[in-house]
């Protein structure tokens, strides 16, 4: 059974900070990886997908690494700003249905 | 094109109440997720569609809740009886097979049993 974790739980950085956000996976055999951001009381946002071939993704000041056979996956944020805080949540991807088995997600703080 | 749409935003309802949610796809997504979170949780799957089938049911969704995709197009959740467990933030996806299969997901409904 697919299960995904994420550390840390809750992180809390001052402005300007590059900070790194993990996810580990216990079945490597996954068909892609999403992170997404969450707001408080709000829906999800996709930040990065990355497909199995791939090993990560770049969209602004993030970054996203995949190491499929570790079982691992890393968000880089460089330079963070109060704008960036909120939960932070990893999915991956599996099956033939391709239904997302979600972390619990890493709270952000960024400190002006 | 707006993006996947859920209705109400949020449902407050008392305990042994019927309830019942909307959630309109990006036009042209041919799958359909439905999940629920709860606080300080991940989202956890309930069930998807792939057009107007439903192909797989997660075992959380008891037989009180169901799911309709009629025209392959909306869908709704229906919640019969709802209990104080209930309360949580139902989140709709829809994807479109083969483009990786990325999900987009609505703002979700928020679901209060009192």
């Amino acid at each position: 059974k697919q299960e995904v974790t994420q550390i840390p739980a809750a992180l809390s950085v001052p402005e300007g900070e590059n900070l790194v956000l993990n996810c580990s996976f216990t079945d490597s055999a996954i068909y892609n990886l999403q992170w997404f951001r969450q707001d408080p009381g709000k829906g999800l946002t996709s930040l990065l997908l990355i497909q199995s071939s791939q090993r990560e993704q770049t969209s602004g000041r993030l970054n996203a690494s995949l190491d499929k056979s570790s079982g691992r996956s890393t968000l880089y944020i460089a330079a963070s700003q109060p704008g960036d805080s909120a939960t932070y949540l990893c999915a991956v991807r599996t099956g033939n249905n391709r239904k997302l088995i979600w972390g619990l997600g890493t709270s952000l703080a960024v400190n002006p | 094109d707006t993006g996947v749409s859920q209705d109400p935003r949020h449902k407050i309802t008392k305990r042994g109440q019927n309830v019942t949610f909307r959630c309109d796809p990006i036009s042209e997504h041919n799958r359909l997720y439905w999940y629920r979170q709860t606080l300080g949780q991940g989202p956890e799957f309930l069930t998807y569609f792939q057009n107007e089938a439903q192909l797989e049911k997660s075992r959380l969704l008891s037989d009180r809740f169901s799911a309709e995709r009629p025209k392959g197009s909306f869908s709704t959740l229906e919640i019969q009886r709802t209990e104080q467990g209930d309360s949580a933030m139902y989140l709709c996806a829809s994807s479109l097979a083969g483009q990786g299969y990325e999900q987009y997901f609505g703002p979700g409904t928020r679901l209060t049993v009192t």
